[in-house]
């Protein structure tokens, strides 16, 4: 079992709805979640950072962390064509270095 | 700004062969991360360089090594390379005892190896 997992898609979806990505992880040590963006042939891009559990909101864009469940949320408001790209979720402890999900492709229709 | 900057785009080598990729951080930053990302997959971090040291080492074999020279600027070196070894390298840069949300990636070296 890997220690992030994610779904990679493709989650396909009209403009203007309401995306939600999502990812497990095994590890209790995991303090520190991320997510980023990723458009193709680009580096990836930080979105969200959130300490432990609890909600964190910045404009279109929510982060959700459930510790006791080990589970991760990305929710993206009024999706555009522009959001289209691959969402990665990351977590890390003590070492401060990622440990990155496979990623979740997101298309985003007119 | 010109941001993380990697050299070369594109890459591409034969098995065997070795190869040398290099990252210009981000202006004020001191610490520079290598990640490797293969083909529909998340980064996978190589190792950390700090004040021209290795900080932290991924799970990745000794092939794989690095530098950083006095200006932070920093370059991975793979030996003998595989056909595995095909994928995007990423540098990230960072300036230590910030927070995550101070690391920036670069656009990555797309590496091929055949």
């Amino acid at each position: 079992q890997k220690e992030v997992e994610q779904d990679p898609g493709p989650l396909s979806v009209p403009e203007g709805a309401i995306v939600s990505l999502n990812c497990t992880y095994s590890n209790s040590a995991f303090q520190y979640f991320m997510w980023y963006r990723q458009y193709s042939r680009k580096g990836p891009e930080l979105l969200m950072y959130t300490y432990s559990s609890g909600n964190k909101e910045d404009g279109r864009f929510t982060a959700q962390v459930d510790k006791s469940s080990k589970y991760i949320s990305l929710f993206i408001r009024d999706s555009q064509p522009s959001d289209s790209a691959t969402y990665l979720c990351a977590m890390t402890g003590g070492s401060y270095i990622p440990t990155f999900g496979r990623g979740t492709s997101l298309i985003v229709h007119p | 700004d010109a941001g993380v900057t990697q050299s070369p785009t594109h890459l591409i080598k034969t098995r065997g062969q070795q190869v040398t990729l290099r990252c210009s951080p981000k202006s004020g930053h001191d610490t520079v991360s290598w990640y490797q990302q293969a083909l529909g997959q998340g980064p996978q971090f190589i190792f950390q360089y700090y004040e021209e040291e290795e900080r932290q080492r991924g799970n990745f074999p000794d092939r794989f090594s690095g530098h950083q020279f006095p200006n932070y600027s920093s370059e991975l070196n793979v030996n003998a390379l595989l056909l595995g070894d095909s994928a995007l390298y990423l540098c990230a840069s960072s300036s230590t005892g910030q927070g995550l949300d101070t690391q920036y990636f670069g656009p990555g070296t797309r590496l091929t190896v055949l």
